[in-house]
């Protein structure tokens, strides 16, 4: 079935660096990635969707210039925490449309990001 | 926007059944999946329905009625290990998804 790997699994970091969070398409391709956002004891949120080469459309609130994405290939799209903040610390998910197999949506594992 | 709405927890005994019940209100449907999550794992797909009806898989089932914006999620002979976060989250028709804030059923021995 469609995998989608996900790194780092978790990660800690100070407050004012950057991160990178990569989302692998392993066997198939993946032109719609989407990157959701959960808080302690709450649901998935989506931050944005991205497309392969082209611009990531971003969720009402969500900062565009603080969460960098790239989705370059159709096997590869990343999300880059920019200046990260204690409240940025959250799990992180993507989740790749397959088009088949689990009716069409894939999860990586997620990323436990903290900010210190 | 999108309105999903499920109860926010369950507790029941092994062996027992659950009823986890959804309702949404959504600017498009084009199905409504349920998932398992474990407390910081990846959501796990359990089931989707996009007709009206019930859909049956071993011991979970899942109904759907569109009229009513309404879902429900049936767990059979409970299991501890069944105990996790369900989530209802709907295709709003332009493929994203958009999810309930989930519930999270206990499963006393």
């Amino acid at each position: 079935g469609a995998v989608v790997s996900q790194h780092p699994s978790r990660v800690i970091c100070k407050s004012g660096t950057s991160v990178k969070i990569e989302c692998r398409s392993l066997d198939f391709q993946a032109t719609t990635m989407f990157w959701y956002r959960q808080f302690p004891k709450q649901s998935l949120m989506l931050m944005a969707t991205s497309n392969e080469g082209s611009k990531a459309t971003y969720e009402q609130g969500v900062e565009k210039d603080k969460f960098l994405i790239n989705h370059a290939s159709l096997t590869l799209s990343t999300l880059t925490v920019t200046s990260a903040h204690p409240e940025d610390s959250s799990f992180y998910i993507c989740s790749a449309r397959t088009g088949n197999g689990d009716y069409g949506y894939t999860f990586g594992s997620g990323t436990r990001l903290t900010v210190v | 926007g999108q309105n999903i709405d499920q109860p926010t927890e369950m507790t029941a005994t092994e062996g027992a059944i659950v009823q986890i019940n959804c309702t949404y209100q959504t600017s498009g449907f084009n199905g409504l999946f349920w998932y398992q999550q474990h407390a910081g794992e990846a959501p796990t797909f359990l089931s989707y329905n996009v007709l009206d009806g019930l859909e049956e898989k071993g011991r979970f089932s899942s109904f759907l009625s569109r009229s009513k914006g309404y879902s429900y999620l049936l767990l059979k002979e409970l299991q501890m290990k069944d105990s996790a976060s369900y989530l209802c989250a709907v295709n709003d028709g332009d493929y994203k998804l958009s999810f309930g804030a989930g519930t999270t059923v206990t499963v006393r021995a």
